[in-house]
């Protein structure tokens, strides 16, 4: 596709109950980032891929929270167990490696927990 | 945790003016970006400057980096109402391969038409 592409959009789940939200980034880009982005706040950092690798998991809240790219390519954001306070819009974003580059970043998934 | 704090939080500027939004910051960084997000969803990357850059344009937004006083500023001239939306900075950390993103907290502009 054009952009990246997360699903679903909206997700609203019970307290305790397992959810994923899935990311496609763009064809080629190696790196793939996870962030979380509470009401009035900017997004915070959870976990960086390369290639199929988490190159860097310390956003990540707790073991409750994990996630896979295991083709290099489609993520998944894992989240156990979920809470109220994890509701939230994650946010993934992709781009070619090296410093110095845009992130390109999708539309999100609102999590609500209730 | 937040690197960077943008100032002001909220700004309201009527069609026309420039607005005018700050960014601090607080390690050594490789670059610093805007973004802009409307509704609170996907952000859209504006500009990027580099940390031996100093000043940048594109279009009608004009970026400045002072890496001594670890401050940035986002210049839009001539607003639009449609240039309502919140505006992030965001710091590329020099100390690694990691190429992650630290955001302040925004600032939310209103442009009134």
């Amino acid at each position: 596709g054009a952009g990246v592409s997360q699903t679903p959009s909206n997700k609203v789940t019970e307290k305790g109950k397992y959810v994923e939200l899935r990311c496609d980034p763009i064809s080629g880009h190696t790196a793939l980032y996870w962030y979380r982005q509470s009401l009035g706040q900017g997004p915070e950092f959870l976990i960086y891929f390369q290639g199929t690798g988490a190159a860097d998991d310390s956003g990540l809240p707790n073991d409750r929270f994990f996630a896979v790219r295991p083709e290099g390519s489609v993520s998944t954001l894992k989240i156990q167990r979920t809470e109220r306070g994890d509701s939230a819009v994650y946010l993934c974003a992709s781009s070619l490696l090296g410093h110095d580059t845009e992130a390109f970043f999708g539309q999100g998934t609102r999590l609500t927990v209730v | 945790s937040q690197q960077g704090e943008e100032d002001p939080q909220a700004l309201s500027i009527q069609e026309g003016e420039n607005a005018t939004m700050n960014c601090s910051y607080k390690t050594s960084i490789n670059n610093l970006q805007w973004y802009r997000q409307n509704s609170g969803r996907g952000l859209v990357h504006l500009i990027l400057i580099r940390s031996n850059e100093r000043e940048k344009h594109s279009g009608r937004l004009r970026v400045t980096l002072d890496t001594s006083k670890k401050s940035s500023s986002l210049l839009i001239t001539a607003s639009r109402a449609a240039d309502t939306a919140s505006y992030f900075c965001a710091t590329e950390y020099s100390g690694g391969s990691n190429y992650k993103l630290t955001f302040g907290k925004g600032t939310l502009l209103t442009v009134n038409p």
